[in-house]
């Protein structure tokens, strides 16, 4: 079975360009994150979804990010504009509803804002 | 808000044990993961431990947890080169989300 699954894989855009980073769960997989994580520092929470709806965004910069995960399945993450403090590696996970479940991460996007 | 902590680095000899200790705040979690993550690579989960036990052991790691004191460690036995990676720490906060510590470099030496 396949893992989650992020594109792109790496991506260098100039500051105030968009950008779109991509994650397909594991299948049934109803909860999804996306995290962010510094250069040497733990992943830290963007966004949770339950199927199609975001239940936790409270960290989620609303300015400048946004995130869509129609139909409960695939998600995007978008950054309108990207500055310079953006650049970090987009983490995607998946798992099944429920306390001590597993969750699986995606390998990760790597974001060079320049 | 719930906090994570974790010492930087640990550096061991091949076959020795490893101890990675962490900290948490939240005394409300209900589990405590360890997460190991390679250069390049997504986070793998290790092993996790439910708030109610002390001790868990597969294979050659054992996780010890202290409720009282908020502490979590993660002990690997006979370390080898391929353990090199850096440890992540998480708690599972009420709202199911992962809180994760900086994360421990651990370095085997030869």
């Amino acid at each position: 079975e396949a893992g989650v699954v992020q594109s792109p894989r790496y991506k260098i855009i100039e500051k105030k360009q968009p950008v779109a980073f991509w994650c397909n769960p594991i299948s049934g997989h109803n909860t999804l994150y996306w995290y962010r994580q510094n250069l040497g520092q733990g992943p830290e929470l963007l966004i949770r979804y339950e199927n199609e709806e975001a239940v936790d965004d409270s960290q989620l910069p609303k300015d400048r990010f946004s995130a869509e995960r129609l139909k409960g399945v695939d998600s995007t993450l978008k950054i309108q504009p990207a500055e310079l403090g953006d650049s970090a590696v987009y983490l995607c996970a998946s798992r099944f509803p429920g306390d001590g479940t597993e969750a699986f991460f995606g390998q990760g996007t790597r974001l060079t804002v320049v | 808000g719930e906090d994570v902590e974790q010492s930087l680095f640990l550096s061991v000899r091949e076959g020795d044990s490893s101890v990675i200790n962490c900290t948490y705040t939240d005394s409300s979690s209900t589990y405590l993961y360890w997460y190991k993550q390679e250069p390049g690579a997504g986070l793998q989960l290790l092993t996790y431990i439910f708030s109610n036990m002390d001790m868990k052991q597969d294979q050659r790691l054992t996780v010890l947890l202290n409720k009282k004191d908020k502490h979590l460690s993660l002990r690997i036995a006979d370390t080898q080169t391929g353990d090199s990676a850096i440890y992540f720490c998480a708690e599972q906060d009420y709202g199911q989300n992962f809180v994760f510590g900086p994360g421990t470099r651990l370095s085997v030496l030869p």
